[in-house]
């Protein structure tokens, strides 16, 4: 079965100081991967995918993910974090189509980030 | 290109009413799926619509259904509306969807709440 974890559902950072969101994963394939951010009372926004090209994701706003297929682990990082990065963050696995969970997004329970002055 | 409409924003309805939601995908999309996000259940997948027809469907009673039409717009029902059904309703479009690779971009979503 496809899952998702995200090891920490607050995170609480200083400004100026990096961010470490963690999510690992399960899947019987090969998956596709996606970190989404949730700000208040808005939808979801992309901020970087992995779909089986460079195992270094880079993404918008400073934000990267590194692919680590033996630890099957997708964790976000950011060097500095801003006060606009505070919101709800997401990791999404998806499968290949043509397995049995193909087409589907599944995601993690998300990580609320909080950005200290 | 617009991004993803969702229609009303916000709704509040009574318990055993019925409720139409309404989204627009991304101009040349084809692929439309629901989410559910509550606190407590988080995000949960509803169905997925492409080309007219249900191509996936989450773990949902059957008082939950959808519809798209010719032009990809896309229509979720409830119906018989219970308090639990009080969440924000996602949608997101993508070009085809049966791909993994295909990114899905979300729209605004609608604030339904049952008294």
């Amino acid at each position: 079965a496809q899952s998702v974890t995200q090891l920490d559902s607050h995170v609480s950072v200083s400004e100026g100081t990096p961010v470490l969101l963690r999510c690992n994963y399960s899947s019987s394939y090969s998956p596709s991967l996606f970190w989404y951010v949730q700000h208040p009372n808005k939808g979801l926004q992309l901020l970087l995918k992995y779909t089986s090209a460079a195992t270094l994701v880079k993404g918008i706003n400073g934000f990267e993910a590194e692919f680590k297929k033996s630890e099957t682990s997708f964790h976000l990082t950011k060097p500095s974090a801003h006060m606009s990065d505070a919101a709800e963050y997401f990791c999404v696995v998806s499968d290949p189509p043509g397995s049995n969970t193909g087409n589907q997004f599944y995601f993690g329970t998300g990580t609320s980030l909080t950005v200290i002055p | 290109k617009a991004g993803v409409t969702q229609t009303p924003r916000y709704l509040i309805k009574t318990r055993g009413q019925q409720v139409t939601l309404s989204c627009s995908p991304i101009s040349g999309h084809r692929s439309v799926s629901w989410y559910q996000q509550t606190p407590g259940q988080g995000l949960q997948f509803l169905f997925e619509y492409f080309s007219e027809t249900q191509r996936n469907k989450g773990n949902f009673p059957g008082r939950f259904s959808g519809r798209q039409f010719s032009n990809s717009r896309s229509e979720m029902n409830v119906s018989t509306l219970e308090l639990g059904d009080s969440a924000l309703y996602l949608c997101a479009s993508s070009l085809e969807g049966g791909r993994s690779t295909d990114t899905q971009y979300f729209g605004p979503g609608t604030r339904l709440t049952v008294l």
